[in-house]
């Protein structure tokens, strides 16, 4: 059974922090790897994607991908309020679809 | 303006009925999914389809049924069967169901049993 593994949290930073979500994989075949944000009631929102081994950065945002240890991990700089939500870590290989986990709540306290 | 629909917002269903829940989408995408997300979980797989009239069931699939008539829709049928039926229900598109091709969701559709 391939599994995607996240702490659940809550995960409480203060405002202008560093956040850090992290999220370990089984499957080692995996080549995709999808960073989603989920607020409250709402549906998933794509934040980062990111493909091969090292950090991807996209403002705020950076992805960190070690597939020898089957890590991955979001870090998001100055955490406001507004990032409050939960992100969901999903892996895929190829010609299959995405394997999501359980999702970790972030909570940002001004 | 593209992207992907899902009507309606929220449904009631009585025990023994079957519903369907629309999924449309404007992106050109190739591949459409249908997912189910319960409170404090992740989303789990019912259905998926890489092209027109073909579709394959995902991790959850029993007593769901869906087609995939045209490229831009891909409907779910909620049926008597499907005994816990009360979720979150998401549709998402991807260009292909191939690695590196990132997939967007839908709104949602909160289905309630009464």
């Amino acid at each position: 059974q391939k599994e995607v593994e996240q702490n659940s949290g809550p995960l409480s930073v203060p405002e202008g922090a560093i956040a850090s979500l992290n999220c370990t994989y089984s499957d080692r075949g995996s080549q995709s790897f999808f960073w989603y944000r989920q607020y409250s009631g709402k549906s998933p929102e794509l934040i980062m994607s990111i493909y091969s081994n090292g950090d991807k950065e996209d403002g705020r945002f950076t992805a960190q991908l070690n597939k020898a240890s089957q890590y991955v991990s979001l870090l998001i700089r100055d955490s406001q309020p507004s990032d409050s939500a939960t992100y969901l870590c999903a892996v895929s290989r190829a010609g299959t679809a995405l394997i999501f986990g359980k999702g970790t709540t972030l909570s940002v306290s001004s | 303006d593209g992207g992907i629909t899902q009507s309606p917002k929220y449904l009631f269903r009585k025990e023994g009925q079957n519903v369907t829940l629309s999924c449309e989408q404007n992106l050109n995408h190739d591949a459409m999914y249908w997912y189910r997300q319960d409170p404090g979980q992740g989303l789990r797989l019912i259905y998926y389809s890489q092209i027109v009239n073909d579709f394959q069931k995902g991790d959850i699939a029993e007593g769901y049924s869906v087609s995939r008539e045209k490229k831009e829709s891909f409907p779910l049928t909620v049926t008597s069967a499907q005994k816990n039926p009360t979720a979150f229900y998401l549709c998402a598109s991807s260009i292909v169901i191939l690695a590196n091709h990132e997939q967007f969701f839908g709104p949602g559709t909160r289905l309630t049993v009464l």
